[in-house]
């Protein structure tokens, strides 16, 4: 499969506790970008790196979550001591630079906080 | 701030009758806009997009889509609808710079019935 992969799928963990997701791009790709979906909302921009470089945080990420791309290749997003209202779907998007716009999407990991 | 509007939160149509989904955008400059389908409990998938060039963009799985500048526009369509094309659409703007972030709208659920 050549597409945008994400692991885990399903998270669930109680409040409180720190998780970490798995982006892995389009392997050609030097653009990845993380939103987040809340139910019944599209998706919200929180974050994109280019090769290895974080080039643009959204407010909307706050200091509890981190992102990384350590090689330019896999990202990873922590949240660290998750709160109910961090429980939504969290996309990876992957695109080369010079087509920004064609973001490919994977199937996203799903965070259950209890 | 670019932005879009889906002013349906959902769309019924009976198979094989024509479908329209609705998109308005509101942007600063030449409007990059996309539609992106979305099934349950998977990623997004792109269906197409308006850059520039004929108002008329066909797209995926015989989608295509209305740019209207006058309007401020851009509403999916599809001549027959099929039960399968049941799911959830996102319409989405380019943000403003270099950065290919995506803003969506809330989405629409398109509901074909046999």
């Amino acid at each position: 499969d050549t597409g945008v992969s994400q692991d885990p799928r399903h998270k669930i963990t109680k409040r409180g506790q720190n998780v970490t997701f798995r982006c892995d791009p389009i392997s050609e790709h030097n653009r990845l970008y993380w939103y987040r979906q809340t139910l019944g909302q599209g998706p919200e921009f929180l974050t994109y790196f280019q090769n290895e470089a974080q080039l643009e945080k959204s407010r909307l990420l706050s200091d509890r979550f981190s992102a990384e791309r350590p090689k330019g290749s896999f990202s990873t997003l922590e949240i660290q001591r998750t709160e109910q209202g961090d429980s939504a779907m969290y996309l990876c998007a992957s695109s080369l630079a010079t087509r920004a716009y064609e973001q490919y999407f994977g199937p996203g990991t799903r965070l259950t906080v209890t | 701030a670019q932005s879009v509007a889906q002013p349906e939160d959902q769309v019924n149509v009976a198979e094989g009758n024509p479908l329209t989904v609705k998109c308005t955008y509101s942007v600063s400059g030449n409007p990059y806009l996309f539609w992106y389908v979305q099934y349950p409990n998977r990623g997004l998938q792109f269906l197409l997009k308006y850059i520039t060039g004929d108002n008329l963009v066909k797209g995926s799985y015989g989608f295509e889509a209305e740019f209207n500048k006058s309007q401020t526009s851009f509403h999916l369509k599809k001549p027959s609808a099929l039960v399968s094309d049941s799911a959830l659409y996102f319409c989405a703007v380019r943000d403003r710079g270099n950065t290919g972030k995506l803003i969506f709208g809330q989405g629409t659920t398109l509901q074909v019935k046999p």
